[in-house]
């Protein structure tokens, strides 16, 4: 079955320092990876997607992630964080359902804080 | 353009009472979707549509109901509210059936006594 591991529920950095925030997945074939941010009463924003090719993605508000197959895991990364980026985080991991839609299921989600 | 839009933001209701939950989106998209957020648990798909006019249960369907008589709108029914159900509702769209839910709602924060 599918599944998706946040291994840190809470993370803490300081301003302008770097971030890194897991995510292992399981999935019998190659999946398609996702990562989300739900700032503060808002909803979800996507901020990346892997679907195929390179393995290094680029997202917008300058996070990347890199999916590694012989780790099965799509970590997100930021070099210099801001406070604005304290938020919540969720990995996903998508499939075509027999439903005829396209499934996602998601890890519990990292809460990231950020010192000033 | 408003995006995905959920009405009302909260709500308080008493076991037994019912009430609908209402998701516009105004991008044209084919595809809604109703998740529940709970603590410590990622998103989980209650109902979705693939078109207007249709719905289909996703992983925890039981004791909702939706309807999607126009295509920019898509409603979550709760007959009969439960403590269970106390949850953040989230709408989702995606234009086709090679996407995957991109737009998300603002969110509806529930609570059941």
């Amino acid at each position: 079955a599918q599944s998706v591991t946040q291994p840190d529920i809470h993370i803490t950095v300081s301003e302008g320092a770097s971030l890194e925030l897991r995510c292992n997945y399981s999935y019998g074939a190659t999946p398609y990876l996702f990562w989300y941010v739900q700032s503060p009463g808002q909803g979800l924003q996507l901020l990346l997607k892997y679907f195929s090719g390179d393995t290094l993605v680029q997202g917008i508000k300058g996070f990347e992630a890199e999916f590694k197959r012989s780790q099965s895991s799509f970590n997100l990364r930021k070099p210099s964080v801001h406070w604005s980026d304290a938020a919540e985080y969720f990995c996903a991991v998508g499939s075509p359902s027999s439903g005829g839609y396209n499934k996602l299921i998601f890890g519990a989600g990292t809460r990231l804080a950020v010192h000033p | 353009n408003a995006g995905v839009t959920q009405t009302p933001k909260f709500r308080v209701l008493k076991t037994g009472q019912s009430m609908t939950l209402l998701c516009a989106q105004d991008m044209n998209h084919e595809y809604m979707y109703w998740y529940r957020q709970d603590p410590g648990m990622g998103l989980r798909l209650i109902h979705y549509s693939v078109g207007e006019g249709t719905t289909a249960k996703g992983e925890v369907p039981d004791g909702y109901n939706v309807s999607r008589l126009k295509k920019q709108n898509f409603l979550l029914g709760l007959e009969s509210a439960a403590p269970s159900q106390t949850s953040v509702y989230f709408c989702a769209s995606s234009y086709s059936a090679n996407a995957f839910p991109r737009y998300f709602g603002p969110g509806t924060r529930l609570t059941v006594l």
